[in-house]
């Protein structure tokens, strides 16, 4: 088991174009969650998933995300014309199922500067 | 909703002393709270995870504390290392697995 993976580690973009970040849960965990993390704070809630259902969605999350996990494996988080404040870590975590017990696994997370 | 403060913001100590890293939640009716570790640019390490009806748990060096009713947890490390070094985030968790997180403590461990 490999953990949670990320990609891209870094994307640097320009004011208005779309990004695409994905993440790759541990195998077999029902739960996807997102966060966004900016400096010096602790992560914000994003969304969750429990397998494809997207059941829940922050009010950080405007109409500019979106977030999809197709076959309840990976997921991804497009973000459409991107704007400065949108400059963040964003953070992709699983768990088994979300139970009282269930620990959440982080990834490295994927670090987006927009210029 | 849930707010969740860290006290203090910064710590430094010397090798070898115990410390107490202090967090306090305001909604009480949590599943569960965790404690995780983040060093710089990385993601999050879970640490300890208390389930609601715990008082404590311990791993190692480390133990946290759960007093739910005054929405307080406290995450002891004895004898501390120059490893030790980091961000310690408290989360309590509602349904779901949802977690809100505390603005972290960021201990630095002097040799």
């Amino acid at each position: 088991d490999t953990g949670v993976s990320q990609d891209p580690r870094h994307k640097i973009t320009k004011r208005g174009q779309n990004v695409t970040f994905r993440c790759d849960p541990i195998s077999e965990h029902n739960r996807l969650y997102w966060y966004r993390q900016t400096l010096g704070q602790g992560p914000e809630f994003l969304t969750y998933f429990q397998n494809e259902a997207q059941l829940e969605k922050s009010r950080l999350l405007s109409d500019r995300f979106s977030a999809e996990r197709p076959k309840g494996s990976f997921s991804t988080l497009e973000i459409q014309r991107t704007e400065q404040g949108d400059s963040a870590m964003y953070l992709c975590a699983s768990s088994p199922l979300g139970g009282h017990t269930d620990t959440q696994y982080f990834g490295p997370g994927t670090r987006l500067t927009v210029l | 909703k849930q707010e969740v403060t860290q006290i203090p913001a910064a710590l430094s100590v010397p090798e070898g002393e115990n410390l107490v890293l202090n967090c306090s939640f305001t909604d009480s009716a949590i599943y569960n709270l965790q404690w995780f570790r983040q060093d710089p640019g990385k993601g999050l390490t879970s640490l300890l995870l208390i389930q609601s009806s715990q008082r404590e748990q311990t791993s190692g060096r480390l133990n946290a504390s759960l007093d739910k009713s005054s929405g307080r947890s406290t995450l002891y490390i004895a004898a501390s290392q120059p490893g030790d070094s980091a961000t310690y985030l408290c989360a309590p968790g509602r349904e779901a697995g949802k977690s809100t997180f505390g603005d972290g403590t960021t201990l630095t461990v002097k040799p």
